[in-house]
């Protein structure tokens, strides 16, 4: 099994949707977890980082839940400007090293007009 | 203020030669990651540093690839000799504060061995 698991999608909406994407880990002792956004032949981008109270940023929210291992991702009302992969990371944290990072293959958004 | 600088942007390269790749981090950032990006793989973690020291090379994928960082400003990720399945985008990122913090994405090599 991956560590980390996401829908690569395509989701393809409209200008003003919702739009709502899931990872799942497959670590219980995970201990961070972060969304980063990465266009077409760029480099990633932290987006926001996800904390157990869930957190908001704008049109972003992101959501943690522990006891089934995801992690989600809503944007509301999106932008043309939002179409971009979204990789889901997980640190897992192991003995008594600093851990180790998982990247997920991305969901792969379109925004259209 | 700079980012994190990569160089070369491109490397196109025959199978069998030496490549050099070479990232310089965020002054100050303690942290600095080594990754690499296909299409079928996605974003693996092939090594990072702390303060110099490398603490985690499991993501090296074989005796071919080498990194050093010789000082705080600059790194190398060596692949020697390399083959057509070492072609990838190669991502530097350094952070302050590790793993928990926010990683900065140099904007990568493009490597492709024929």
């Amino acid at each position: 099994r991956k560590e980390v698991e996401q829908d690569p999608g395509p989701f393809n909406v409209p200008e003003g949707a919702t739009v709502a994407f899931n990872c799942t880990y497959s670590n219980s002792a995970s201990q961070s977890f972060f969304w980063y956004r990465q266009d077409c032949r760029k480099e990633p981008k932290l987006l926001m980082s996800v904390y157990s109270s869930g957190n908001e940023d704008g049109r972003f929210t992101a959501q943690l839940n522990r006891a089934s291992q995801y992690i989600s991702l809503l944007i509301r009302d999106s932008k043309l400007s939002d179409s971009a992969t979204y990789l889901c990371v997980v640190n897992k944290e192991r003995g008594s090293t600093l851990g180790r990072l998982y990247f997920g293959r991305g969901t792969q958004l379109t925004v259209w007009p | 203020d700079a980012g994190v600088i990569q160089s070369p942007r491109h490397e196109v390269t025959e199978m069998g030669q030496e490549v050099t790749l070479r990232c310089k981090p965020i002054s100050g950032h303690d942290y600095l990651f080594w990754y690499r990006q296909t299409m079928m793989r996605g974003l693996e973690l092939l090594i990072y540093f702390n303060n110099n020291v490398p603490i985690d090379d499991s993501g090296m994928p074989e005796d071919r690839f080498s990194a050093k960082m010789p000082n705080a400003s600059f790194s190398t990720l060596k692949i020697q000799p390399s083959e057509p399945r070492d072609s990838a985008v190669y991502f530097c990122a350094s952070s302050h504060g590790g793993l928990s913090d926010t990683q900065y994405f140099g904007p990568g090599t493009r490597l492709t061995v024929l």
